[in-house]
């Protein structure tokens, strides 16, 4: 399986800032997403980020708040916007295994806490 | 949309038993169905996985099976360790306008007794 890094690893904010998040890949895949993990919760797709087009996102989750770059086939950022403490969670970026994006490998993860 | 349900929410069971954890999903068009492990402060990883084409699969100690009629599938764990002690998240996915989108079950804590 791919070699996925995250960064930051975890982060701590102030309310009304950003924070933008790494995702980096060892090898070139087509799909990857972001997907985010309240405490104690199980894990919800934020959106899908295909390289060369727009993401696409899920109910409840809109551009403005959570805006996603692809650039190339080996790298994405997520930035969380205007933070509020209900964003505090864990964001884990994942991408799919070779073309096919059914079998998923997660980040490490970035745990942000937004005060 | 895709509703995966899972059960129970924590199971603890002595080192040695099987632990069995359920899962219901809702969209008959899903077709691959993995199965997470999150230890605490890690990421989830892929433990095992089936297609529906398949009725059954096994690796070593942990089994799962699927029964597309009733739209359910489970995991099976046998011989259970301290290690095993984790969260466990099964998953359906399915095609989402060219993509596989997958949707995770709420997770089962499972704790295994020395």
């Amino acid at each position: 399986s791919a070699v996925i890094s995250q960064k930051p690893s975890r982060d701590i904010c102030q309310r009304g800032t950003s924070l933008t998040i790494q995702c980096q890949v060892d090898s070139q895949v087509t799909m990857m997403f972001w997907y985010r993990q309240q405490p104690g919760q199980s894990l919800t797709l934020i959106a899908t980020a295909n390289q060369g087009s727009e993401a696409t996102y899920e109910s409840g989750f809109v551009i403005d708040k959570f805006p996603i770059s692809r650039p190339n086939l080996t790298f994405s950022t997520l930035t969380v916007s205007n933070m509020s403490p209900e964003d505090s969670s864990i964001y884990l970026c994942s991408v799919g295994r070779g073309d096919s994006s059914d079998t998923q490998y997660f980040g490490p993860g970035t745990r942000l806490t937004v005060l | 949309g895709e509703n995966v349900e899972q059960h129970p929410s924590t199971l603890s069971v002595q080192e040695g038993d099987s632990a069995v954890i359920k899962c219901t999903y809702s969209d008959s068009a899903s077709n691959y169905f993995p199965w997470y492990k999150q230890e605490l402060g890690k990421r989830p990883q892929l433990i095992i996985d089936i297609r529906s084409n398949v009725g059954e699969k096994k690796d070593q100690r942990i089994a799962v099976t699927l029964n597309k009629t009733a739209k359910h599938f489970s995991l099976h764990i046998t011989e259970t360790q301290p290690e095993d002690s984790a969260v466990y998240f099964c998953a359906a996915s399915a095609d989402s306008g060219g993509y596989q989108k997958v949707t995770f079950g709420t997770g089962t804590k499972l704790q295994v007794i020395p």
